[in-house]
């Protein structure tokens, strides 16, 4: 069964700073997505990035990119120029390609984001 | 606006009554899901949809019960068979091509009491 492993329950970071998120997971399969969603205090999840296994370009979305390390099943959210509006709960999630399946979570990092 | 809509946002119930939490979406998604937040985990799967009257059990389908009359609409109901139904529920939706990333509702919050 493929897992999700966040192993930062909270982070910090300063106004302006980079912060960055780290998510593991553990999988058998070679095709499969990767994802990070925000979830601010209103609780509305929000994809922030994707990533698809078989591309070796880490993605980018503005402040927002990923470090991809297929072969250490590593896939970590770097934030840029952090902004008060970031501060919220950050999901990793998984998927196999093919049809719709499941989404797996991890258990999410909380980020503070500090004046 | 196109988008998933779940009602009521909170929601109070007594032990022991079944309760149904409303999902619609009007994306034209085929696949439909619904997810479970309890605090300190993540999301995990309840029931899922890829198809009008077709459903699969997830990880955690004790004590619930689904139906998908149509396209737009996935209604879960949370029986009184859930031992502990207390929970923020949340419903997704998705297209089956592409990338596939599911886009959520904003949540229904169930207390029971």
């Amino acid at each position: 069964a493929q897992t999700v492993t966040q192993s930062q329950p909270e982070m910090s970071v300063q106004e302006a700073e980079t912060v960055t998120l780290s998510c593991t997971y553990d999988t058998s399969e070679s095709d499969y997505y990767l994802f990070w969603y925000k979830q601010p205090p209103s609780r509305q999840m929000i994809l922030v990035i994707r990533q698809e296994a078989y591309k070796q370009q880490n993605a980018t979305e503005n402040r927002f990119s990923v470090n991809f390390q297929k072969a250490a099943k590593s896939f970590s959210l770097k934030i840029s120029d952090s902004q008060l509006g970031d501060a919220a709960m950050y999901f990793c999630a998984y998927r196999l390609t093919g049809t719709a399946s499941k989404l797996t979570f991890g258990t999410g990092t909380r980020l503070q984001v500090t004046l | 606006d196109g988008g998933i809509t779940q009602s009521p946002k909170y929601l109070f119930r007594k032990e022991g009554q079944n309760v149904t939490l409303s999902c619609e979406q009007n994306l034209n998604h085929d696949a439909m899901y619904w997810y479970r937040q309890d605090p300190g985990q993540g999301l995990r799967l309840i029931y899922y949809s890829q198809i009008v009257n077709d459903f699969q059990k997830g990880d955690i389908a004790e004590g619930y019960s689904v139906s998908r009359e149509k396209k737009e609409s996935f209604p879960l109901t949370v029986t009184s068979a859930q031992k502990n139904p207390t929970a923020f529920y949340l419903c997704a939706s998705t297209r089956t091509s592409g990338a596939y990333e599911q886009y959520f509702g904003p949540g229904t919050r169930l207390t029971v009491t």
